[in-house]
């Protein structure tokens, strides 16, 4: 059964703090993983992807990877209250199709 | 946004009648999904598309079918709704091919209420 696990949160950071979501994986196969940002009752958005190992940044969120450790991350720089939202990792599964497999998603609660 | 929407977004029924949930894409995506969300299990996939009459079974497609007539439409049928399948229901469209990093992106959602 391939998996990806999050840990459920919620994380507390205070305003202008780094937050820092991780995220595991079981398939070695995996070469697409995806951080997808879900407020309550709204659909997930996609804010990063990222498909070779090191840092990818994009404005104030960088993803790391690790193929070699099956670990995915998140930094959140400078967060604001406006972060607060459940975040899911979402990693490509080796059969095709595009088919994602998430994780349950962490919760961040950023605090003034 | 991308241009996916979902019909209806809220619905109510009952235990034993079908329902049929619709997702509509104008972006000629290739891939379509159906996915389920319920709390503690994040979001799982249901059937999936991967091109008009093409479809497949995802990791919890039991008592669901689907139907892809269109590029544009993705059908979700409960044949029977059972209070287990009440959830939040996404469509999601996925472009594929050369140039794609396999992203998906989600429509707005169905709250599917079972009594």
């Amino acid at each position: 059964q391939k998996e990806v696990e999050q840990n459920s949160g919620p994380l507390s950071v205070p305003e202008g703090a780094i937050a820092s979501l991780n995220c595991t994986y079981s398939d070695r196969g995996s070469q697409s993983f995806f951080w997808y940002r879900q407020y309550s009752g709204k659909s997930p958005e996609l804010i990063m992807f990222i498909y070779s190992n090191g840092d990818k940044e994009d404005g104030r969120f960088t993803a790391q990877l690790n193929k070699a450790s099956q670990y995915v991350s998140l930094l959140i720089r400078d967060s604001q209250p406006s972060d607060s939202a459940t975040y899911l990792c979402a990693v490509e599964t080796s059969g095709g199709y595009n088919k994602l497999i998430f994780g349950a998603g962490t919760r961040l609660a950023v605090h003034p | 946004d991308a241009g996916i929407t979902q019909s209806p977004r809220h619905k109510v029924t009952e235990t034993g009648t079908p329902v049929t949930l619709r997702c509509h894409q104008t972006e000629n995506h290739r891939y379509m999904y159906w996915y389920r969300q319920d709390p503690g299990h994040g979001l799982r996939l249901i059937h999936y598309s991967y091109g008009v009459k093409d479809t497949d079974k995802g990791e919890v497609s039991d008592g669901y079918s689907v139907s892809r007539s269109k590029t544009e439409d993705f059908l979700l049928t409960l044949e029977s709704a059972t209070s287990s399948q009440t959830s939040v229901y996404f469509c999601a469209i996925s472009r594929g091919g050369e140039g794609s990093y396999n992203e998906q992106f989600f429509g707005p959602g169905t709250r599917l209420t079972v009594l």
